[in-house]
């Protein structure tokens, strides 16, 4: 099937700095990708969709210019929080849709801890 | 707006079958998607509904009412390994899944 990858699997910084996740499709091309965060116990909650050449589309209540998205090949899309505090301590993870199939691939995840 | 309603958690022996309900309310409804994940996993693709009917893949089954804006997914012989949670989300117009609460299955020897 097809591999979604992350990278990194996981990141601690400090409060302040900033940090880039990446989402790879490994073996088919992806006009769109999705990014998730979820808190411990809790769903997955869809932070913005990515859409390869343009600007993403953010669900209500996510900041964008604190999470950046960038999708700049078909493969590829990135993540940076900036500025994190603790509160962005979560898991993120991103998908990507085969256009062939009706399913989306999920990458393996990052957590993400901000001291 | 949209949302999906599914129980939080169900326990079940070791062999048994155990059904897990979602209902959802959603606009340019597509279909249905179950995904499992394991505790510090990412989610991994189960099953597909966008018709009424049973979906059957080895010991999971899945099924949709379109109709009912209900769906079902059925673990038989269950094992061990089964523990984990289960969502249903649903798939809309621009090709967004919207997730359920999820549903933490723990299997009992």
């Amino acid at each position: 099937g097809a591999v979604v990858s992350q990278h990194p699997s996981w990141v601690i910084c400090k409060s302040g700095t900033s940090v880039k996740i990446e989402c790879r499709s490994l073996d088919f091309q992806a006009t769109t990708m999705f990014w998730y965060r979820q808190f411990p116990k809790q769903s997955l909650m869809l932070m913005a969709t990515s859409n390869e050449g343009s600007k993403a589309t953010y669900e209500q209540g996510v900041e964008k210019d604190k999470f950046l998205i960038n999708h700049a090949s078909l493969t590829l899309s990135t993540l940076t929080v900036t500025s994190a505090h603790p509160e962005d301590s979560s898991f993120y993870i991103c998908s990507a849709r085969d256009l062939q199939v009706y399913e989306q691939y999920f990458g393996p995840g990052t957590r993400l801890t901000v001291t | 707006g949209q949302s999906l309603e599914q129980p939080s958690e169900v326990t079940a022996v070791e062999g048994a079958i155990v059904q897990i309900n979602c209902t959802y309310q959603t606009s340019g409804f597509y279909g249905l998607s179950w995904y499992q994940q394991h505790d510090g996993g990412a989610p991994t693709f189960l099953s597909y509904n966008a018709l009424d009917g049973l979906e059957e893949t080895g010991r999971f089954s899945s099924f949709l009412s379109r109709s009912d804006s209900y769906g079902y997914l059925l673990l038989q012989e269950l094992q061990m390994k089964d523990s984990a949670s289960y969502f249903c989300a649903v798939y809309n117009a621009g090709n967004m899944l919207t997730f359920g609460g999820g549903t933490r299955l723990m299997v009992k020897p």
